[in-house]
């Protein structure tokens, strides 16, 4: 049974400096891995995807890398800013078309 | 491009009672796919739903139950209401490119907030 965990749970740091949320699954027959951020009461914004055949992905100040063989993803966010506070989560796609989401790791960036 | 809309965005029942939660895609999106968070479980997977047929589903018992009509629209349904059941209920929908599910980009509402007393 596929499992995903994301450590830290939460983590604080403050503005400007770099940082990296990581994510590790127990099962490597994956489709992709994807990383989402969650706002308070609201809906998921998709952050980057990464296919299973692919290393690393990025979008602006974003960079998502995979090693599927370890079951490992890193999310690194480079200069923060407290626009970037939410909680991060990253989720894989099984063998099964299903996604299998870890519990989040909730982001405080301080002015 | 309007998103995912989904309503009501709150909703109070009581145990026993049943309630339906609606889900408008983006326009061209042809599957829809609901989630359950609660700060216990966390996301799981409910069921997914594709040019009306339902393709996949997660493991929830048979009060937890979903269509999908000819706009793509889709609802989901659940019966016999538990406090357990009080949750943030999210809908998303995709484009589901032709084949390749590797690279399927899931866009998502807002949730409804279901609260059961």
């Amino acid at each position: 049974k596929q499992e995903v965990t994301q450590i830290p749970a939460a983590l604080s740091v403050p503005e400007g400096e770099n940082l990296v949320l990581n994510c590790s699954f127990t099962d490597s027959a994956i489709y992709n891995l994807q990383w989402f951020r969650q706002d308070p009461g609201k809906g998921l914004t998709s952050l980057l995807l990464i296919q299973s055949s692919q290393r690393e992905q990025t979008s602006g100040r974003l960079n998502a890398s995979l090693d599927k063989s370890s079951g490992r993803s890193t999310l690194y966010i480079a200069a923060s800013q407290p626009g970037d506070s939410a909680t991060y989560l990253c989720a894989v796609m099984d063998s099964n078309y299903q996604l299998i989401w870890g519990a989040g790791t909730k982001l405080i960036i301080k002015p | 491009k309007a998103g995912v809309t989904q309503t009501p965005r709150y909703l109070i029942k009581t145990r026993g009672q049943q309630v339906t939660l609606s889900c408008s895609p983006i326009s061209g999106h042809r599957s829809v796919s609901w989630y359950q968070q609660t700060p216990g479980q966390g996301l799981q997977f409910l069921f997914e739903y594709f040019s009306e047929t339902q393709r996949n589903k997660g493991n929830f018992p048979g009060r937890f139950s979903g269509r999908q009509f000819s706009n793509s629209r889709s609802e989901m349904n659940v019966s016999t209401l538990e406090l357990g059941d009080s949750a943030l209920y999210l809908c998303a929908s995709s484009l589901r490119p032709g084949g390749n599910r590797a690279n399927e980009k899931l866009f998502f509402g807002s949730g409804t907030q279901l609260s059961v007393l």
